[in-house]
C-alpha cells in the first residue's frame, strides 16, 4: 500500500543552523505531497504542499521539492529559529484527499 | 485561521464502558471530517471519513460497531468508543475540511484526545 517514510528523530539543532528532514514515499501513481507541522499543544497544520513532480512548496522559510525520480519530498530550512521547534509530518494523498502520514520527526532548536 | 477543537483533551474510563469524543469546527463549516488514531512514536492512522448527514466511511480493519461516528451538523462530529478495552487506549485526532469552499487538500486538525482505558 501507499506509505511515507521519514527520518527518525529527535533532531536537536542550534539557532540559525540548517535543517533537513528526509521523506520518501511509496505509492502506485503520483500523489500530492505535504508537510504538516505540530507545535506544542496545538493541532497539526499544513506547512506546505506540492501536487505534481518538480513542484516546490514553500512557506515560513521552509521548502520541499517533489522529486519523482527519487520518490522524495525532503523538507529544508536554511536558518532555524527556536520557534521552529515542533513535530514535522510528511504525508501524501490522492484524489480522495485521504492523508497517509509518516511517523513524524521531533525538532528542537536551542537558543 | 480555521480552528478545530476537541473535547475532552484527555479521558480515563473503565474497561467495558463507552466514551464519546467531540470534534468541533469553530469558525467554518466542515463538510468532511476525518478521525485518526495515533500510537506512541507512530504515524497518524486514518480510521474513518465522515460527511455531514451521511454515514461514515471506515478504513479497512476499523470496526464500525466499536468506533461509532456521527457527523450530524456542519460543525460537529463525534466518535464514540463503545465497550472500551485497554487496547483502545490511544491518542485520537480529528480533522475537518471545508472543501469545496476551501483547498481540498487542506485539513484543519484538532489538538487530539488522549484516551486511557483501565
Amino acid at each position: 500500500g501507499d506509505s511515507v517514510t521519514q527520518m527518525e528523530g529527535p533532531v536537536t539543532l542550534s539557532e540559525e543552523a540548517f535543517l533537513t528532514i528526509n521523506c520518501t514515499y511509496t505509492a502506485t501513481g503520483y500523489p500530492s505531497l505535504f508537510w504538516y507541522v505540530q507545535y506544542p499543544g496545538e493541532g497539526l497544520q499544513l506547512l506546505l504542499k506540492a501536487t505534481k513532480a518538480d513542484d516546490k512548496g514553500s512557506n515560513k522559510g521552509f521548502e520541499a521539492t517533489y522529486r519523482k525520480e527519487t520518490t522524495s519530498f525532503h523538507l529544508e530550512k536554511g536558518s532555524v529559529q527556536v520557534s521552529d521547534s515542533a513535530v514535522y509530518f510528511c504525508a501524501l494523498a490522492f484524489n480522495d484527499y485521504k492523508l497517509s502520514f509518516g511517523a513524524g520527526t521531533t525538532v528542537t532548536v536551542r537558543a | 485561521g480555521a480552528v478545530v477543537s476537541q473535547h475532552p483533551s484527555w479521558v480515563i474510563c473503565k474497561s467495558g464502558t463507552s466514551v464519546k469524543i467531540e470534534c468541533r469546527s469553530l469558525d467554518f463549516q466542515a463538510t468532511t471530517m476525518f478521525w485518526y488514531r495515533q500510537f506512541p512514536k507512530q504515524s497518524l492512522m486514518l480510521m474513518a471519513t465522515s460527511n455531514e448527514g451521511s454515514k461514515a466511511t471506515y478504513e479497512q480493519g476499523v470496526e464500525k460497531d466499536k468506533f461509532l461516528i456521527n457527523h450530524a451538523s456542519l460543525t460537529l462530529s463525534t466518535l464514540t468508543v463503545t465497550s472500551a478495552h485497554p487496547e483502545d487506549s490511544s491518542f485520537y485526532i480529528c480533522s475537518a475540511s471545508d472543501h469545496p469552499t476551501g483547498d481540498p487538500y487542506e485539513q484543519y486538525f484538532g489538538p487530539g484526545t488522549r484516551l486511557t482505558v483501565t
